[in-house]
Formats: structure tokens, sequence, C-alpha cells
């Protein structure tokens, strides 16, 4: 059973801080996401990566970035948190057709 | 452009029930159709790929390819029914998931 975990649960965080979301995948999958998932909005995609240093744009990559030294650890990062960032942030690992999914860390920017 | 589509965002049944949860795509290849569940305070997972044309959990889903749709139906709804619903679009050779806003299943015993 693949685990893919993430540094927090929940997270609270200041306008204009240096956010990291940290997802941790005990499994060889190559790819990962990061989704953001909103009441009315579902799931939408922000970044995603299919090895090590590749990286690819989802749907709303505005105000993120990402990082994958290591082909279990996929990072994202807010380089300037802002309130409509204020979301619940899901990461997930594939490498056939399920995608398995994190807990999510909701993240709470004032 | 791929789209997933699900017109309700909540729907309420009775134990005991059938229960249809819509779903409608847009895309111009041979997609592949999921649907994916979230239960209060768990992970989202995978709940059935049309490919599989299985029954999990005594749900089905169909995907007709004239009508652009992929529903889920159950006969009878039970209370641990009750949770999140989203379908999933997969369309071309790489992995990124395209999915719908989702829609929120009560089962009221």
């Amino acid at each position: 059973d693949v685990k893919v975990t993430q540094s927090s649960r929940y997270l609270v965080k200041r306008t204009g801080e240096k956010v990291f979301l940290e997802c941790v995948q005990d499994m060889d999958h190559e790819n990962m996401f990061w989704y953001r998932q909103d009441p009315g909005l579902g799931l939408r995609l922000i970044y995603f990566s299919y090895d090590v240093k590749m990286k690819e744009k989802g749907d709303i990559p505005e105000g993120y970035s990402v990082s994958r030294e290591k082909k279990e650890r996929f990072s994202l990062i807010l380089e300037s948190a802002s309130t409509n960032q204020t979301s619940m942030y899901l990461c997930a690992a594939t490498s056939d057709f399920e995608q398995y999914f994190g807990p999510g860390t909701r993240l709470t920017v004032t | 452009a791929q789209r997933v589509t699900q017109p309700e965002k909540l729907l309420s049944v009775f134990k005991g029930a059938p229960v249809e949860l819509k779903c409608n795509y847009s895309y111009s290849g041979s997609p592949e159709l999921f649907w994916y569940v979230q239960y209060s305070r768990q992970r989202l997972q995978l709940l059935l790929r049309h490919i599989s044309r299985e029954s999990i959990k005594g749900f089905t889903a169909d995907l007709n390819k004239g009508e652009t749709s992929f529903h889920l139906k159950k006969p009878f709804a039970q209370e641990e029914d009750s949770a999140m619903y989203y379908c999933a679009l997969r369309g071309g050779s790489n992995y990124k998931l395209t999915f719908g806003k989702g829609t929120l299943l009560t089962v009221n015993p």
C-alpha cells in the first residue's frame, strides 16, 4: 500500500511569509502532484512532476513553485503567502492509473 | 481541452433509496474515467475506474460515449455512503487527472 505523507495537517501563516509544504511517498512512484481543494471548486492542479528535477505547471500555478530534488519528496512553495491561498492542499503520487493521496494540509493565511 | 462537469453540488437521499451521481465530460479523444471518494476525516481515494467495469461497495458506473457521461449509481444507498464524490478524467498518455467540482452525498436514516 502506497503511503503518502504530508508534513503538517494544519498550518497558520501570515501574509507575506514564505511557506513550505512537504510531501513524501514511500514507494517508487515517478509522478507526483499538488492540488488545492476548495468547497465548490473541487480539486485544482497546481503543479506536477514526472521525475526528479522535472516539473510542469498545472491549471493554477500562479503564486506557487515546486521542488523535487529526490524521487520520494515533492515540495510546494508559496513564495509570499496571501489570504487567497488559504485552502486545503493535497499531494498525490502515482505510477499507474490510481493516484494515491496524502491526508492534506489545511493552510490558513492571516 | 478536457472538462468534467458534476451538475449537483449536494445530493440528499434516504437510506435504501437509489442514488445516481451525475458526471459529464468533454474530451476529444478516448478518455479514462474515474470516481474518487472522500469520507469524513479520511483521505481521497479511488472508488472505481471505467475500464475495470467492476462494482465497488455496490456502486457501478458505465461510460456512455454517446452522451459523454459516467454517472455513478447504487440501487440501495447506505448511511456509510455519505461522502464527497469526485468524477475525474485522464486523457492522453500522461498521468494528470482533471477533476469535477464534486458532489456531497448525504444519506439520511
